[in-house]
């Protein structure tokens, strides 16, 4: 089945700096997610991105689908941008349904 | 508009014993999912639903039954708990379309002793 890989597994970052998040898979998907989970466990959806670029605030994130790759970029990072952020796919051919999450980056952003 | 619920947030079972999950989205989606994380680990998919009256097996099934019966609903059933069902359990729901997001309700802990 597709694998989803995502790197670094842990960042810690002084407060205002920059970083950029990686996600590869290792098959054509319908769609990329990306996904942040805050300290106290909630899931909150950040992109749809299948392809391109999508800004919103101090982050983007960018999708190249023939490259098998996307890639998250936090600016001016907060200590409220921690936690672990997941990209998920669902491998093309399943309909869509079975959604493949990577393991995590776990981001700490120290003031 | 409460988005996805989960019933109950905490729960502490003993091995053999049984429970169900409840999850309630008011967003009228179509799609329906649970998830376990492990820690240190992403999301694994359980069962998934593509309507009311309709279930399939996700990834990790296995110990797991589901039923939706309302569209509303979608209810995850651990008929002899075990020790290894031990997890954070998450529901997530989405519309038909394709550029549809997931939406995930707040988690239920499952402690099985």
């Amino acid at each position: 089945g597709i694998q989803v890989e995502q790197s670094p597994p842990d960042l810690i970052l002084q407060e205002g700096a920059n970083s950029t998040l990686r996600c590869n898979f290792s098959d054509s998907v319908n769609n990329l997610q990306w996904f942040h989970q805050n300290p106290w466990g909630q899931l909150i959806n950040l992109f749809y991105i299948p392809s391109g670029t999508k800004q919103n605030g101090r982050l983007s994130a960018t999708t190249v689908a023939t490259e098998r790759y996307s890639l998250l970029y936090i600016s001016s990072s907060q200590t409220t941008d921690s936690g672990v952020y997941f990209c998920a796919a669902p491998p093309t051919g399943t309909g869509g349904f079975k959604t493949i999450f990577g393991a995590g980056t776990r981001l700490f952003v120290k003031a | 508009n409460a988005g996805v619920t989960q019933t109950p947030k905490f729960r502490v079972l003993k091995t053999g014993q049984s429970m169900t999950l409840l999850c309630a989205q008011d967003m009228n989606h179509e799609y329906m999912y649970w998830y376990r994380q492990d820690p240190g680990m992403g999301l694994r998919l359980i069962h998934y639903s593509v309507g009311e009256g309709t279930t399939a097996k996700g990834e990790v099934p296995d110990g797991y039954n589901v039923s939706r019966l309302k569209k509303q609903n979608f209810l995850l059933g651990l008929e002899s708990a075990a020790p290894s069902q031990t997890s954070v359990y998450f529901c997530a729901s989405r519309g038909t379309s394709g550029t549809d997001t997931q939406y995930f309700g707040p988690g239920t802990r499952l402690t099985v002793l």
